[in-house]
Formats: C-alpha cells, structure tokens, sequence
C-alpha cells in the first residue's frame, strides 16, 4: 500500500530562514507527489506536484521540492520564509501512473513562522 | 482556475439531527468527488468516492449509512450525516475532479465545520 510519511509534526522557522519540511514515501513503483497547503478553517490548496517528469518541481509563493528516488524523498523548500507561509502542509501520494487514483495524505507538518 | 464551493462552512446542531453539506464544481463538471474528515490536529481522512450517476465507494470503517452521499449532476454531490451525534463534529472537506484537469488530481472546498451539540 502507498502510504507518506511526514517528519516533524510542527516546524519553526523565523523568517527569511530556510523552510525545509521533510516527507518520505513508501512504493514499490515510483507515485506521483504532492505538496499542499492549508489555511486555518480552509480547504487544501496544491502547491506543487510530480509526476515523473522533472524531478526538481517548482510550486507556487516560492516553493520548490525535489524528487529523490533513491532517498524515497520529496522533501519541500523555500529559501526565506515569509509571514504568510504560517500554515499546515501535507505531503500526499497517488499510485504510480496515474492521476485518477486515491490521495493518501501525510501526517501534516504546521509551519510556524516568527519575526 | 477550477473551483470548488462548499455550503455551509460552518453548522452547529442538536444530537439527533441530520445536517446536509453541498459540495459544488463551479466551472467545471466533475465526474468524481471525494469527501474527507478532519479531526483537529490531524490529516485527512477519505471517507468515500462517489461518481456522477453511481453509488458512492466507501472506505473501510465508514457507515453508509451514516453518512449518505449523492452525486446526483456533474456539478453537486451532497453529504449527509443523519442522526448526528457530538463524535460526529469533525471538519468535513470535499474535493472534486473532472475530465480535462490534467495531473492535478482534485480540487478542494474550503471545508465544513460541523459541531453537534
């Protein structure tokens, strides 16, 4: 079964610093990945996805994420953390191949940003 | 972009209600659609997938009965907890999916929040 893996349930960062929020994935062939963001009381907003083309995929406000077969890894990035990145983030895996099949979601990584 | 409005955001009612939660694609018609739970603190949980015209699939450990779901148009599914009770408060997410939307998957409402007294 497909399954993500969030490491850290809550990351600080102050901001301009690095964001580095951590997901691991478990597949016996290579899923497509996705990044989202969640603003309290609201719904998912996808900030990037890979789907086996490029494995350095850029999202939007800035984040990037970097698909590491080798590591199992898809690992977020943002050179400087902004104010408004304070949010929850959630890792999610769909079957290799395919983009029709189930979202299974990570455990969920809050941000918190301080000045 | 694709947009997905979910109705109501926020409901509280008394033990023993049903509450009905809409979940519409407004540009798009969405042949599949998803509805999560979400307990405080943690992540997403898919309840069942229902498509256009068919009985919705519902994932291990979750009533059907309890929870009703019709996917009547293309652009309505509709998710009732019947009988709710205080373990049903929960953020209830719909999300949607249509031809044409590439390799994004789905496309999500902002949310529910239900609160049963």
């Amino acid at each position: 079964a497909q399954s993500v893996t969030q490491l850290g349930s809550h990351v600080s960062v102050s901001e301009g610093a690095l964001v580095l929020l951590r997901c691991n994935y478990s597949s016996s062939v290579p899923p497509y990945l996705f990044w989202y963001v969640q603003y309290p009381n609201q719904g998912l907003q996808l900030l990037l996805k890979y789907t086996s083309a490029a494995t350095l995929v850029k999202g939007i406000n800035g984040f990037e994420a970097e698909f590491k077969k080798s590591e199992t890894s898809f690992h977020l990035t943002k050179p400087s953390a902004h104010m408004s990145d304070a949010a929850e983030y959630f890792c999610a895996v769909i079957p290799g191949g395919t983009s029709y099949g189930k979202l299974t979601f990570g455990q969920g990584t809050i941000l918190t940003v301080h000045p | 972009g694709a947009v997905v409005s979910q109705h109501p955001s926020w409901v509280i009612c008394k033990s023993g209600t049903s509450v009905k939660i809409e979940c519409r694609s407004l540009d798009f018609q969405a042949t599949t659609m998803f509805w999560y739970r979400q307990f405080p603190k943690q992540s997403l949980m898919l309840m069942a997938t229902s498509n256009e015209g068919s009985k919705a699939t519902y994932e291990q450990g979750v009533e059907k009965d309890k929870f009703l779901i019709n996917h009547a148009s293309l652009t309505l599914s509709t998710l009732t907890v019947t009988s709710a009770h205080p373990e049903d408060s929960s953020f209830y997410i719909c999300s949607a999916r249509g031809l044409g939307q590439g390799s994004q998957p789905q496309h999500f409402g902002d949310g529910t929040r239900l609160s049963i007294l």
